[in-house]
């Protein structure tokens, strides 16, 4: 079934530690993104990635870093966790980042740092 | 700054009619989207404008002005399963969603 995948699925972890959330896609999009969702605020974009091997910040990109070595793979890492990125995490696809943009969501990683 | 406005609640009757309003101010506006989120799941796609009017799919409705920086959802004989958050999004200059917070619509029998 084609769509997108996340990896794992929810996870607690020690500040100070470094994690790295996974997202696969299978729908040959070429645009990728990392957002958070956050109690009473919107979704915020952190990463963006207009096609493999390019990448751009978002609303709140400090304390992340991505990559996008190929199509398909678009991780999100946490170099070192700190409490205020509890939050849920969604990874999203769209055909482009430019014009009509339907953008379709992983379910989810439910991240709390303790 | 870039805001994204829609009321945090509202609740509705199975079989009546409701409408979700959003207004934004945005630094440039290239569509507006709605998408529906159920409770611990992913938000799906609903709608898109980009153009001043009314977007009919089904029991579902989407209206935009874009003088006004306004922008509704209409639902139709509601179903218990409509019970879910609707967000609003505009696509700004750069080509980025900017989101509202959501509005939870509560269908009571």
């Amino acid at each position: 079934i084609a769509g997108i995948t996340q990896a794992p699925t929810s996870q607690i972890l020690a500040a100070g530690r470094r994690m790295t959330l996974r997202c696969t896609q299978d729908m040959r999009h070429n645009a990728m993104y990392w957002y958070r969702q956050d109690l009473g605020l919107g979704l915020r974009l952190i990463h963006y990635s207009n096609t493999a091997g390019t990448t751009g910040k978002g609303e709140v990109p400090d304390g992340y870093s991505v990559s996008r070595a190929n199509t398909d793979d678009f991780p999100l890492t946490l170099a070192s966790a700190v409490p205020s990125q509890t939050s849920v995490y969604f990874c999203a696809s769209s055909e482009s980042l430019a014009d009509y943009n339907e953008q379709f969501f992983g379910p989810g990683t439910r991240l709390t740092v303790l | 700054g870039q805001n994204i406005d829609q009321p945090t609640e509202m609740t509705a009757t199975e079989g009546a009619i409701v409408q979700i309003n959003c207004t934004y101010q945005t630094s440039g506006f290239n569509g507006l989207f709605w998408y529906q989120q159920h409770a611990g799941e992913a938000p799906t796609f609903l709608s898109y404008n980009v153009l001043d009017g009314l977007e009919e799919k089904g029991r579902f409705s989407s209206f935009l002005s874009r003088s006004k920086g306004y922008s509704y959802l209409l639902l139709k004989e509601l179903q218990m399963k409509d019970s879910a958050s609707y967000l609003c999004a505009v696509l700004d200059s750069n080509y980025q969603l900017i989101w509202g917070a959501g509005t939870k619509l509560i269908i009571k029998p």
